[in-house]
């Protein structure tokens, strides 16, 4: 699946204050959507993987909704801390499961303390 | 902990010298990434593998090639590196026969090319 889209490109909170962000792609062919947190310097982490419509999920206060018939799925924070900072992720899988996983261009939150 | 391992750490090269990335795995998962990381645009895949021998191309594969002789390691290779090709490369399993198919990433390698 290409043709994935994020926004908005960066976003700058204050601590304590609730964000998200979108991640659209094409419903056609859809299998799985993957939302990854990567830190400065650091590798990227699996924060979830969602496969079916309407799905949530939920990670701290981290939390992720998926709309696999229009093609987006949302990535909440709640109460941002400074150590949220970071770039958020997302890669929709296409049917097939060859595997191949192709990411978005990315999300990047700076929380300000 | 995935059991990945990548090497080089760090590396740098000249313009035109063939360089050679190893991705190293310890737990016999089947599929295998390289990508590489390129301001603006996040992570790009280059390369991937779905078994032994079998590999396919991502996004940025020109320039690029791959293989896959064994199960525990995926080598990225520059065949001629230019400076477009300096980036962060980072190697990634996924555990597909799981299920969920997310990924686990190698600490990542550096290149320069100069």
């Amino acid at each position: 699946i290409l043709n994935v889209e994020q926004s908005p490109q960066s976003l700058h909170v204050q601590e304590g204050d609730s964000t998200n962000f979108t991640c659209s792609f094409p419903s056609s062919n859809f299998y799985a959507l993957h939302w990854y947190r990567w830190e400065t310097a650091k590798s990227p982490e699996a924060l979830f993987v969602m496969t079916l419509n309407g799905d949530e999920k939920k990670k701290g206060r981290i939390s992720a909704t998926l709309n696999t018939k229009e093609g987006y799925s949302y990535l909440y924070i709640k109460g941002s801390q400074p150590e949220d900072s970071a770039t958020y992720l997302c890669a929709p899988m296409g049917s097939g499961n060859t595997g191949k996983l192709i990411f978005g261009q990315g999300t990047t939150l700076q929380v300000k303390p | 902990d995935a059991g990945i391992t990548q090497s080089p750490r760090h590396k740098v090269t000249e313009t035109g010298t063939p360089v050679t990335l190893r991705c190293h795995q310890t737990e016999n998962h089947r599929y295998m990434y390289w990508y590489r990381q390129d301001p603006g645009h996040g992570l790009r895949l280059i390369h991937y593998s779905y078994g032994v021998k079998d590999t396919d191309k991502g996004e940025v594969s020109d320039g690029y090639s791959v293989s896959r002789s064994k199960t525990e390691d995926f080598l990225l290779t520059l065949e001629s590196a230019t400076s477009s090709q300096t980036s962060v490369y980072f190697c990634a399993i996924s555990l597909l026969a799981a299920n969920t198919g997310e990924l686990f990433f190698g600490e990542g390698s550096r290149l320069t090319v100069l």
